[in-house]
């Protein structure tokens, strides 16, 4: 199975300042129609997980835009401008390029 | 505003079996395909199963195939998973996911599966 790669696996960061989480998988994530099926979640503590990104950069409705995407191919990133408290939680990438679709580990991000 | 409401877990004994069930509202449920994914206590998130909107195309992980049925009833706006032979590591909250662009757009609460003697 593919395998998702992220990194840091927990995060400790300052309000107001940025976070950037690494998401790499182990074969390129770009479909046969051209588009890269690589997500990002958001999992509070005690909620469902909730997307936050699609398609490596594309914001959901209502996400704040303090929340970025990027990367290509098979090295991904995500970005947190400026850390908010509602913040806190886990974090994980998503491929559904290729079946089995698989998460990665999870990257849990707390308030210093 | 998307609804998703599952239900039907529990405790239920190794080898046993258990239907699963995510009832949809505020949405054209047959236009949508949907997913379960699992979360084990304290663990990451994987996917188990996938359906197209007109049921017609399934995919199930390894780790459930052979096991695990996933079925809908677009009558009902009701997504569902029949799980058999069930093992302890199947203990996990099974979440009902619709997509939404892409999959996982929208997600349920959970329903918690425990299976254990």
């Amino acid at each position: 199975d593919l395998v998702m790669t992220q990194s840091p696996l927990s995060l400790s960061v300052t309000l107001g300042q940025p976070a950037s989480i690494s998401c790499r998988s182990s074969q390129s994530l770009v479909y046969s129609d051209g588009n890269t099926y690589l997500h990002w979640f958001q999992q509070r503590p005690g909620q469902s997980p909730r997307r936050l990104i699609y398609k490596v950069s594309n914001r959901d409705s209502g996400v704040p835009d303090r929340f970025s995407g990027s990367g290509s191919g098979t090295d991904f990133t995500l970005k947190i401008s400026r850390v908010e408290a509602e913040d806190v939680g886990v974090y994980y990438c998503m491929q559904h390029t290729h079946w089995p679709w698989t998460f990665g580990q999870g990257t849990k991000v707390e308030i210093k | 505003q998307v609804q998703l409401v599952e239900s039907g877990g529990g405790l239920v004994m190794p080898g046993g079996s258990l239907r699963i069930s995510c009832v949809t509202s505020e949405f054209t449920f047959s236009d949508h395909s949907m997913s379960w994914i699992r979360q084990a206590p304290g663990k990451g998130l994987e996917w188990v199963s996938h359906i197209s909107s007109g049921g017609d195309i399934t995919l199930y992980a390894d780790s459930v195939k052979g096991r695990f049925t996933i079925s809908r009833d677009n009558a009902k706006n009701s997504l569902y998973l029949q799980m058999n032979s069930l093992r302890g590591e199947d203990t996990a909250v099974y979440y009902c996911a619709r997509d939404n662009i892409v999959v996982a757009g929208f997600w349920g609460q959970g329903t918690l599966v425990t299976v254990s003697s």
